[in-house]
Parts: structure tokens; sequence; C-alpha cells
């Protein structure tokens, strides 16, 4: 099946200071997303992105179909981006999806 | 509703008992997933429901866990004879497949956390 990385595993921020997240996989996907879970361990939609490039407010993502990696920007960091950003990918006619292992942000004030 | 219901959101219980876990997903959604996420780790795939079709339980770890879905809509995860690495945090997720912008976009709910003594 499918692989999927993501990098780095941890991180650790300064308020007000930018990031970014990449999440590589082995094959086309026609579905991506990336996911916030929350230090309470909520997991909220960020962004459906399997190619090209869209913003929300501070955070903005890219996603390079043709050479099989997404990037996630966060500008500066809140307090409040801690926690754990997941990428999912789908690939074929599966409707399952790959999640990665994650990348565990720390926001300190 | 207006997002995914997952209830109880904690659940204690005691070695060798069972277990049911309940997720109720947006109205119209058409597919809706088990995961299980242990301490520290990522999303782990259990089991896949989508409309009337039979349901993909190729991530169920063992023959101890089972799950239906009623009417196409709430579904029950039931975990027999509990054992303590059953420990984890079950999350519960619905999308619509179809066409147009619907794109498969997965929602997730809170999740129940369940501990076994």
């Amino acid at each position: 099946g499918i692989q999927v990385e993501q990098s780095p595993p941890d991180l650790i921020l300064q308020e007000g200071a930018n990031s970014t997240l990449r999440c590589n996989f082995s094959d086309s996907v026609n579905n991506l997303q990336w996911f916030h879970q929350n230090p309470w361990g909520q997991l909220i939609n960020l962004f459906y992105i399997p190619s090209g490039t869209k913003q929300n407010g501070r955070l903005s993502a890219t996603t390079v179909a043709t050479e099989r990696y997404s990037l996630l920007y966060i500008s500066s960091s809140q307090t409040t981006d801690s926690g754990v950003y997941f990428c999912a990918v789908r690939s074929g006619g599966s409707y399952i999806p790959t999640f990665g292992r994650g990348t565990s942000l720390i926001v300190h004030p | 509703g207006a997002g995914v219901s997952q209830s109880p959101s904690n659940k204690v219980t005691e070695k060798g008992k069972d277990v049911e876990l309940r997720c109720d997903p947006i109205s119209g959604h058409t597919a809706l997933y088990w995961y299980r996420q242990s301490l520290g780790q990522g999303l782990e795939f259990l089991i896949y429901f989508q409309g009337n079709s039979a349901p993909d339980k190729s991530g169920l770890p063992s023959d101890r866990f089972s799950a239906e879905r009623t009417g196409g809509s709430v579904s029950t995860l039931t975990i027999q004879r509990t054992q303590q690495e059953d420990s984890a945090v079950y999350l519960c997720a619905s999308s619509f497949l179809g066409g147009g912008k619907a794109k498969n976009i997965q929602y997730f709910g809170a999740g129940t956390r369940l501990s076994v003594l």
C-alpha cells in the first residue's frame, strides 16, 4: 500500500515563528487532507488539498502531486497551534485513507 | 446533527468485560470509519462502512472486535472480552462519498477514551 512520511516528527517553536511541515507519499493520490489534533484529542480538518495551493488565515498548504509531497505552512504561530498535525492520503480506488505518523508541534509563549 | 457525535466520551472497564462504543455520523454522510489511536501514536484503521455495501473489516485486530451500522446511520463498535492492550482512543469519522464538491472529506468525532483495568 501507499506509504506516508511526515517530517519533522517533532517541532518546538517560539510564538510568532513560522514553520513548514512536510508530507511525502509513495504513490499518486486522489485525496489528501491535513488535520490538526488539538491537545484534547479532537481532529480538526485544515485542508482538503490533493493538488494546488490553499490558504486559510495563517495557514496555507501546497500539494505537488507530480512530485508526491504536500507542505503545510504555519505563519506567526500561536500557542493554540500546538498539537499534532496529520496528513492523510487516498490513492487508486481505495476509500480508506492512510495516515502519516504526524508532526508534534509545541508553541511556547 | 452538526458534527460527528461519539459516546461515551470516556469508558473505564475491567479486563474481560464487553464494551460498546457509539458513533452518530453527520446527517447525510454515506461513509463511516472507525479508527484506534493508542497513546502517542498515529491512527490505526479498523473498519469502513459505505451505504448498504458490505463493510471493509480489514483493519479489525481480532475477532473480539465487531461493528455494525444500523439503517445506514448510527454505528456501534463492540469489543468483547476486553484486554489491557485494547486501551486507546477510538475515533469515528464520516464523509459523503459522491461527486462534485463533496470530495470525501472526513470529519471526526471527539473520540471515546477506553481504559481497560
